[in-house]
């Protein structure tokens, strides 16, 4: 079955230190891998998306993510976190572009601290 | 940029009522939207697919006569919880693709938290 592991529930960190936040995929030929922010009581942002080309994806508020298809992972990093960074993030894949139907990953809990 | 609304952010219904939730994409033509559910501290499951002028498509599990999904124009889909019940609540968010993109670009609403009493 198709899946998305996020392998960290929780990642607590100082402000101003590099984080990653995990994730892996089910194996497949063709796959889209999003990343999502979520905010206390709010809907999801879009951080960034690997479609195909370069494996190094940049998002908004400097975070990216390298696409590594023997591994299956789709890892998210930021060199330098901040206290407003404090939020929910999810890994999401779609394994058709056609359907567009996604299949998210549990969640981390990013905390940072002051 | 894309903007999708959902009405009402936030309900409080008794059991056995029903409550009806509203997706609008408000400045693009969706032609597909999805519903998802996500209780406390845990992921997003999809509901269901709704296409525009056809009928919803269910993921496994999920009961068709009491989530009842509308997509009756290109900007509005409905999630309808039919005679609700406490073990209902929860936050429900929906999604929507623009039809004037790529088709792996989706739009999520704010959510609207439903509590049943």
């Amino acid at each position: 079955a198709q899946s998305v592991t996020q392998l960290d529930s929780q990642v607590p960190v100082f402000e101003e230190a590099p984080v990653e936040l995990r994730c892996n995929y089910s194996s497949s030929v063709s796959v889209y891998l999003f990343w999502y922010v979520q905010y206390p009581n709010q809907g999801l942002q879009l951080l960034l998306k690997y479609l195909s080309g370069s494996t190094l994806v940049k998002g908004i508020n400097g975070f990216e993510a390298e696409f590594n298809k023997s591994q299956t992972s789709f890892h998210l990093r930021k060199p330098s976190v901040h206290i407003s960074d404090t939020a929910e993030y999810f890994c999401a894949v779609t394994y058709s572009s056609n359907t567009g139907k996604l299949i998210f990953g549990q969640g981390t809990t990013l905390q940072v601290k002051p | 940029g894309a903007v999708v609304s959902q009405h009402p952010s936030r309900v409080i219904c008794k059991s056995g009522t029903s409550v009806k939730i509203e997706c609008r994409s408000l400045d693009f033509q969706a032609t597909t939207m999805f519903w998802y559910r996500q209780f406390p501290k845990q992921s997003l499951m999809l509901m269901a697919t709704s296409n525009e002028g056809s009928k919803a498509t269910y993921e496994q599990g999920v009961e068709k006569d009491k989530f009842l999904i509308n997509h009756a124009s290109l900007t509005l889909s409905t999630l309808t919880v039919t005679s609700a019940h406490p073990e209902d609540s929860s936050f429900y968010i929906c999604s929507a693709r623009d039809r004037g993109r790529p088709a792996d670009t989706q739009y999520f609403g704010p959510g609207t938290r439903l509590t049943v009493l």
